[in-house]
């Protein structure tokens, strides 16, 4: 059902930064200022560190940050440590839904 | 803190209906500013937004095209609203949340697993 598009792994030494891609031609993305990103641990729920492309709720470190350009959204995580290993996923509005989630990108910690 | 708590693991037989509930603590099913939405993930399918119900002088509600036919999503009281997809057959075995939606899909359940088998 996912109709964004995400690497489906990155990895990176700690310290080092990283960034995920999630494209999506059919999608809201290019259209709407509204990509959410999500952080998941395995065997947890989803957790909110980005939305409105680029806002950070309270309490999530700036080392997460956002962008997007054109139909593409990125992610960003700086200084990375070990704790950010887990999957991420954006989510957009979608052209037929509300809602659009991408593929999924594991990130590891090398 | 708003917290959501989810029901327990399911068991479910082909053709019969799924029924899980969202108790809300911290906030009220009946909100103007926010709604409550029902997700699932699955390895097959990954994430996949699956319905919403929202508070606005009367209910509103959304579905996924994928699942409009078969699915509801009710507000049962004021702190609690449930999600119930009828006809499921094992393409429906997932996790399923709910979270609230307020300006994003900021606050999430545990998680519940449904497994459908007979």
């Amino acid at each position: 059902q996912s109709v964004l598009t995400q690497p489906a792994s990155v990895s990176g030494s700690p310290g080092q930064s990283i960034t995920i891609s999630c494209t999506g031609i059919s999608s809201g993305i290019g259209v709407f200022n509204y990509v959410s990103w999500f952080q998941q641990h395995p065997d947890k729920a989803p957790k909110l560190i980005i939305f409105d492309v680029s806002n950070r709720p309270s309490g999530i470190s700036n080392r997460f940050s956002g962008s997007k350009s054109g139909n593409t959204a990125s992610l960003t995580i700086s200084g990375l440590q070990a704790e950010d290993e887990a999957d991420y996923f954006c989510t957009s509005y979608g052209t037929s839904t509300f809602y659009v989630f991408g593929t999924g990108t594991k990130v590891t910690v090398l | 803190q708003v917290q959501l708590q989810q029901s327990g693991p399911l068991l479910v037989k082909p053709s019969q209906t799924l029924s899980v509930t969202c108790a809300i603590s911290g906030d009220s099913v009946s909100s103007d500013t926010v709604a409550w939405n029902w997700i699932r993930q699955s390895p097959s399918r990954g994430l996949e937004w699956l319905g919403r119900i929202y508070f606005r002088s009367k209910w509103y509600s959304d579905y996924a095209i994928s699942v409009k036919s078969r699915i509801a999503i009710n507000p049962d009281t004021s702190s609690q609203f449930s999600l119930q997809l009828n006809s499921v057959t094992p393409e429906d075995t997932a996790v399923y949340y709910c979270a609230r939606e307020k300006g994003a899909l900021d606050i999430w359940g545990q998680g519940t697993m449904v497994t459908v088998s007979s």
